[in-house]
């Protein structure tokens, strides 16, 4: 499999939660990352993870880790139509070719009204 | 301080032509990147650079070439674009290993 797994589409409804997954192969990162792009922009770093912490909270962001399973998660309380974007999440993973910060194939979030 | 800038926004190529795109960054970052983003496949890393005069391969370098002459540019060439080419390129950089990467708005390259 891909060495950062992202599902593809998430839909939510204005004023609910989001929660957006990846999972990863093996991971030597420093930190783990969450990036968001929105149409026609380049990506923006939103939020990241310290590998030796389990959660991270940040206004309407929470990050989780598991290290044991290699799972990470975004979670957007009150998701706002301005939330609607491509969602990254990004590590250095030990790959064939080195030690390389590997993104995740994003996930489009839509939310509706 | 305009952060990653990229030049040009957009271009189509024909199939066999050649074209430099350039990244500038005035963050005194050592490290910089180049990556092409694909439907469904995120972003893949091209080339990068860990300083001034310095390159490296990244996961797909074949029909790329880049250079580093200045600390604040990297420059990504098409010798003989083909169409498997079109992408949207990123650049990146960032100040250290495994520190956070800031993004160019990107360029979008089409080969007819």
């Amino acid at each position: 499999g891909e060495d950062v797994e992202q599902s593809l589409f998430l839909s939510v409804r204005e004023g609910d939660s989001s929660v957006i997954n990846c999972t990863y192969t093996d991971s030597s990162s420093t930190y783990l990352y969450w990036y968001k792009q929105e149409p026609g922009a380049g990506l923006q770093l939103l939020t990241y993870i310290f590998s030796n912490m389990d959660m991270k909270q940040d206004q309407r962001l929470t990050v989780l880790l598991n290290k044991k399973d290699k799972h990470l998660s975004l979670r957007i309380a009150d998701t706002q139509t301005g939330d609607s974007a491509i969602y990254f999440c990004a590590g250095y993973i030990l790959t064939g070719g080195g030690n390389k910060l590997t993104f995740g194939t994003g996930t489009q979030l839509k939310v509706e009204l | 301080n305009a952060g990653v800038t990229q030049t040009p926004k957009f271009r189509v190529l024909k199939t066999g032509q050649s074209m430099t795109l350039l990244c500038a960054q005035d963050m005194n970052h050592e490290y910089m990147y180049w990556y092409r983003q694909d439907p469904g496949m995120g972003l893949r890393l091209i080339h990068y650079s860990v300083g001034e005069g310095t390159t490296a391969k990244g996961e797909v370098p074949d029909g790329y070439n880049v250079s580093r002459l200045k600390k604040q540019n990297f420059l990504l060439g098409l010798e003989s674009a083909a169409p498997s080419q079109t992408s949207v390129y990123f650049c990146a950089s960032s100040y250290s290993y495994q520190g956070e990467q800031y993004f160019g708005p990107g360029t979008r390259l089409t080969v007819t």
